[in-house]
Order: structure tokens, then sequence, then C-alpha cells
């Protein structure tokens, strides 16, 4: 069955710093790869995607996702966080029959 | 502008009542989806529908039930089955057809979130 690990409850960076956030994934095919961010009380709005192709995806907001086949990761980075980035962050991989198999997620606190 | 509009916001529910959430797109997708957030769980799946009047059951289906009659329209009814209905409750949809295995990006509402009385 397909499953997402985020290892990472909690991560807090410095305005500016750089940032990483890992995902690995488990899923027998060549996965289907999404990063979601929401804000407290809302929905999640869709960061990135990767499907085939170029191993470094580009989204919205500045960032970027690596897929490492090797590592079964779907890392999340940005090169420099702004305190607007406060949110938390869900990996997602594509099952059968449409669905999307969601990690915890991680909650990313910015400080100034 | 296209979206999913989620209503109510906020609901509360009494003992032993059904309460009902609504959710509606007008992104011309077929498939829809009903999820749970619990804090730390992530997004769990309830129940989704591939196209009109067919839906499956998710991970999580016991107490709840859905209705597919309209394309744009996929309601979800909290019964009093459900024991620990508390929590923060997010509709989908997708573009994707019956056998795109998850290829398509789901487009989220903003929520309900409902509480016991």
């Amino acid at each position: 069955a397909q499953s997402v690990t985020q290892p990472d409850i909690h991560i807090t960076v410095s305005e500016g710093a750089s940032l990483e956030l890992r995902c690995n994934y488990s899923y027998g095919a060549t996965p289907y790869l999404f990063w979601y961010v929401q804000s407290p009380g809302q929905g999640l709005q869709l960061l990135l995607k990767y499907f085939s192709g170029d191993t470094l995806v580009q989204g919205i907001k500045g960032f970027e996702a690596e897929f490492k086949r090797s590592q079964s990761s779907f890392n999340l980075r940005k090169p420099s966080v702004h305190w607007s980035d406060a949110a938390e962050y869900f990996c997602a991989v594509g099952a059968r029959g449409n669905k999307l198999v969601f990690g915890a997620g991680t909650i990313l606190r910015v400080k100034s | 502008d296209g979206g999913i509009t989620q209503s109510p916001k906020y609901l509360f529910r009494k003992e032993g009542q059904n309460v009902t959430l609504s959710c509606e797109q007008n992104l011309n997708h077929d498939a829809m989806y009903w999820y749970r957030q619990d804090p730390g769980q992530g997004l769990r799946l309830i129940y989704y529908s591939q196209i009109v009047n067919d839906f499956q059951k998710g991970d999580i289906a016991e107490g709840y039930s859905v209705s597919r009659e309209k394309k744009e329209s996929f309601p979800l009814t909290v019964t009093s089955a459900q024991k620990n209905p508390t929590a923060f409750y997010l509709c989908a949809s997708s573009i994707d057809r019956l056998g795109d295995r998850g290829r398509g990006a789901q487009h989220f509402g903003d929520g309900t979130r409902l509480s016991i009385l």
C-alpha cells in the first residue's frame, strides 16, 4: 500500500534562511507526487507536482522539489524563507482510483 | 472565478443528530473527495466519487454517508453513528477521469469545522 512519511513534525527557521522539508514515499510504480500548503483554518493549496521528466520541479511562491527515486524522496526546498511561509506543509502521493495519500504534515515556524 | 465552496464554515452537532456539510464546485471536475483532518494525523479519506451517481468508501467511512446526484455537488452527512465527529472537514475535486491514477491535482475548499455541543 502507498504511504508517505514526513519525518519532521515541526521545523523552525529564521527569516531569510534556506528551507528543506523532507518527504519519503512508498509506492511500487512510478509515483505521482505533490506538495500542498495549508494556512490555519484554510484549505490546502497546491505548491507543485511531479509526474515524470525533469526530477527538479518548480512551483509557486519560490518553492521547488527534487524527486530522487533511489531514496524514495521528494523533498521541498526554498532558498530564502519569508515570514508569510509559516504554515503546515503536506506531501502526497497519487494512488489507484484517483486518490491521494497524504503525509502527517510538517508545521513550519519562521522566526524574525 | 471557479472554485470549491464549503458551507457552513462552522457547525455544531448535538447528541444523536445527523448534520450535513455542503460542498459545491464550479470547476467542471468529475471527481470529488471528502477528507477529515485531525491535528497531527494529516488528511484521511472518508468518501470519494469519480462520476455522478457513484461513490466509494475511503479509509474512514464508518459513521458518514454521501450522495452524488449532480456533478457540482457532493454533500457529506455525519450521522449519529460517528461517535467522534469533532474535526476539520475538507472537500476536494479533481479533473481526473476513471483510471487516471491520481494524475490531476486535487483542489480544496476552505473547510468546515464541526464541533459537538
